[in-house]
């Protein structure tokens, strides 16, 4: 069954970096784009950007351009999220999700809580 | 500020019906894409509850049900039950954004 598991708990400083990884499992990686979306603690979700695992292609959201960095290592199916310059307010949990051809999610990995703190 | 709006709670009774209110704009439903609805229980990942406006996935009950209206769309639970009691996002494409855009969530309290 298609399957997304994500990286552990980070605890980082401010002006850090952070890099989140999905390893995807039961279907073909290069198929699908896969999108990172996070949740503040308390809120709602924001979505962040995503990759074409195919060609290495990207697309951000405005608020992270710049900061934010998408890739995939094709050879074992996972694709990372590295947010930098990180300030407190990304507190959050990360999420990846595969996206379906109508664009929504039809599976998410379980989530990494990265949290910044001095 | 979500690019989508949903009403921040909603409650009923067991047994009783409850729907919730997304509404977007010309960018994104109104532009003909899709609405699209998550279920969120505490400490889980989102999970896809309707997509495409008005589908089902298997494994969802047909207590679930969505429909799409111009700008808008309605997620509508029947026979409410405790397991119900999350959160609820709808999503969709915007053209302006050229990203997903999501609601700002509703909390489903089963009285």
């Amino acid at each position: 069954q298609v399957q997304l598991v994500q990286s552990g708990a980070e605890v980082k400083k401010p002006g850090a970096s952070v890099k989140v990884s999905c390893k995807a499992s039961g279907y073909t990686f290069t198929g699908y784009y896969l999108h990172w979306v996070r949740q503040a603690p308390g809120q709602g979700l924001e979505w962040m950007g995503w990759i074409n695992p195919k060609s290495g292609a990207t697309h951000f959201a405005q608020k992270f351009q710049g900061r934010v960095t998408m890739t995939r290592d094709t050879s074992i199916n996972t694709g990372y999220m590295e947010l930098s310059r990180l300030r407190y307010d990304d507190t959050a949990v990360y999420y990846c999700a595969r996206e379906r051809d109508s664009d929504y999610g039809d599976s998410w990995g379980q989530g990494a809580l990265v949290t910044v703190s001095s | 500020q979500s690019v989508l709006t949903q009403p921040p709670s909603v409650s009923g009774a067991p047994g009783q019906r409850v729907t919730i209110s997304c509404t977007g704009s010309s960018s994104n439903i109104g532009a003909g894409y899709g609405a699209h609805w998550y279920q969120q229980l505490p400490g889980t990942a989102p999970k896809v509850l309707i997509f495409d406006n008005n589908i089902r996935p298997s494994g969802v009950p047909d207590r679930f049900s969505a429909s799409k209206s111009g700008s808008s769309a309605s997620l509508a639970i029947t026979g409410l039950r405790a397991e119900d009691e999350a959160h609820y996002y709808c999503q969709s494409y915007d053209t302006r954004l050229s990203g997903w855009v999501f609601g700002g969530g509703t909390k489903l309290t089963v009285l």
